[in-house]
């Protein structure tokens, strides 16, 4: 089946740096591939929407600027905190999705970010 | 506004008895349903979805899931809890740009 990687599956950093998150696509070709954020005993929380060679599309409240988003190519995907605050610790999760089945999406397995 | 509601935050079940989590859904067009499981610090597993065809979906781990479409319902069930099943579960719509809307998860808990 698909499957769909994350790294790193946690991170510690210190408040004014960035960190980088990868999400790949394993096993098949991810033409869209989404960032999701995850606060405790929440729902996911859809960030952005990502379609290879394009500039991301940000929801609403989500600071573009601070969230990087680039997809690259059609198997890789990251999300670049930049400046990150405490605030920004939570769990990030990505999803793919192939181009042909426009329902199934792919879920990574998460990253646990804390910021210090 | 589309949207997916999961009424109960929490449920509580004894093992070996049957469990149903509750979803109710609210898209445009023909529903697209989706349930999916997160375990602590995981990220989320497949279980099951409706697309179309039969109103009884049957998916992973021997859950499965009854479309209602005059109730707008989308429940999980299994006949016979496992201490395992204990988990957080969201069920998912799609909407109409094919983007998923999620319910805010339902917290099973499988007592032995």
């Amino acid at each position: 089946g698909a499957v769909v990687s994350q790294h790193p599956s946690r991170v510690i950093c210190k408040s004014g740096t960035s960190v980088k998150i990868e999400c790949r696509s394993l096993d098949f070709q991810a033409t869209t591939m989404f960032w999701y954020r995850q606060f405790p005993k929440q729902s996911l929380m859809l960030m952005a929407t990502s379609n290879e060679g394009s500039k991301a599309t940000y929801e609403q409240g989500v600071e573009k600027d601070k969230f990087l988003i680039n997809h690259a190519s059609l198997t890789l995907s990251t999300l670049t905190v930049t400046s990150a605050h405490p605030e920004d610790s939570s769990f990030y999760i990505c999803s793919a999705r192939a181009g042909l089945v426009a329902y199934e999406q792919y879920f990574g397995p998460g990253t646990r970010l804390t910021v210090t | 506004a589309q949207s997916v509601a999961q009424p109960e935050d929490q449920v509580n079940v004894a093992e070996g008895n049957p469990l149903t989590v509750k979803c109710t859904y609210s898209v445009s067009g023909n529903p697209y349903l989706f349930w999916y499981v997160q375990y602590p610090n995981r990220g989320l597993q497949f279980l099951l979805k409706y697309i179309t065809g039969d109103n009884l979906v049957k998916g992973s781990y021997g859950f499965e899931a009854e479309f209602n479409k005059s109730q707008t319902s989308f429940h999980l069930k299994k006949p016979s809890a496992l201490v395992s099943d204990s988990a957080l579960y969201f069920c998912a719509g799609l909407d109409s740009n094919y983007q998923l809307i999620w319910g805010a998860g339902t917290k099973l808990i499988i007592k032995p």
